[in-house]
């Protein structure tokens, strides 16, 4: 089964409105990051929270991380129609050593913004 | 400007024929990854390399093979042997070790007919 499932798989809102999208995965973590892919083009990191952190911003993001749930939210504040895009969480999964930075990523969460 | 690039963009082949995806980046970066997605999915990881003239194998590498003879390069065959080849190809690097973004090529998108 797949580490790092997002939900909702779409999600329309209007300008201004916030976003929320949620992933979740199975297995112990060092790390989770989101990524954004704007449609037919390479994904853009977003943001990195490691597992002993629970909250993290930057800019209008912010991340919550929940390793008790084993879940992670991605909140963006105020949204723009330039926000359009599907957005990917992936995890780096705790394997008692080095984990060489092997990522793998959810099915993703299509968010559409309109004007 | 430092980045990742990928080429062609499209590519076009005929069943049973071989094919190679480049994937060049200026980053200085010691890993690289090739990906493949399927339209509404997520991303799959084929193959991986942590330095030059090393790489190991992700979950979908059937089908597929890699060289790491330069940092800055990490080619993809496409093989006749991968039985749905059509999909957009993904090339990342990033800083070796656990913790650290990676950085994504514009993609190469394939269609076998």
């Amino acid at each position: 089964s797949q580490q790092g499932e997002e939900d909702p798989q779409a999600l329309s809102i209007q300008e201004g409105e916030n976003a929320t999208m949620n992933c979740s995965y199975k297995t112990s973590i060092n790390n989770l990051q989101w990524y954004r892919q704007n449609s037919g083009r390479g994904l853009v990191h977003l943001i990195l929270i490691r597992s002993n952190e629970r909250e993290k911003h930057s800019g209008r993001l912010r991340v919550t991380l929940d390793t008790s749930k084993k879940s992670s939210s991605l909140l963006i504040t105020a949204s723009r129609a330039a926000d359009t895009a599907s957005y990917f969480c992936a995890t780096d999964a705790y394997r008692g050593g080095t984990s060489y930075g092997k990522l793998t990523f959810g099915q993703g969460t299509i968010l559409t913004v309109h004007p | 400007d430092g980045g990742i690039t990928q080429s062609p963009k499209y590519l076009f082949r005929k069943e049973g024929q071989n094919v190679t995806l480049s994937c060049e980046q200026n980053l200085n970066h010691d890993a690289m990854y090739w990906y493949r997605q399927d339209p509404g999915q997520g991303l799959r990881l084929i193959y991986y390399s942590q330095i030059v003239n090393d790489f190991q194998k992700g979950d979908i590498a059937e089908g597929y093979s890699v060289s790491r003879e330069k940092k800055e390069s990490f080619p993809l065959t496409v093989t006749s042997a991968q039985k749905n080849p059509t999909a957009f190809y993904l090339c990342a690097s990033s800083i070796a070790g656990e913790s650290y973004e990676q950085y994504f090529g514009p993609g190469t998108r394939l269609t076998v007919t």
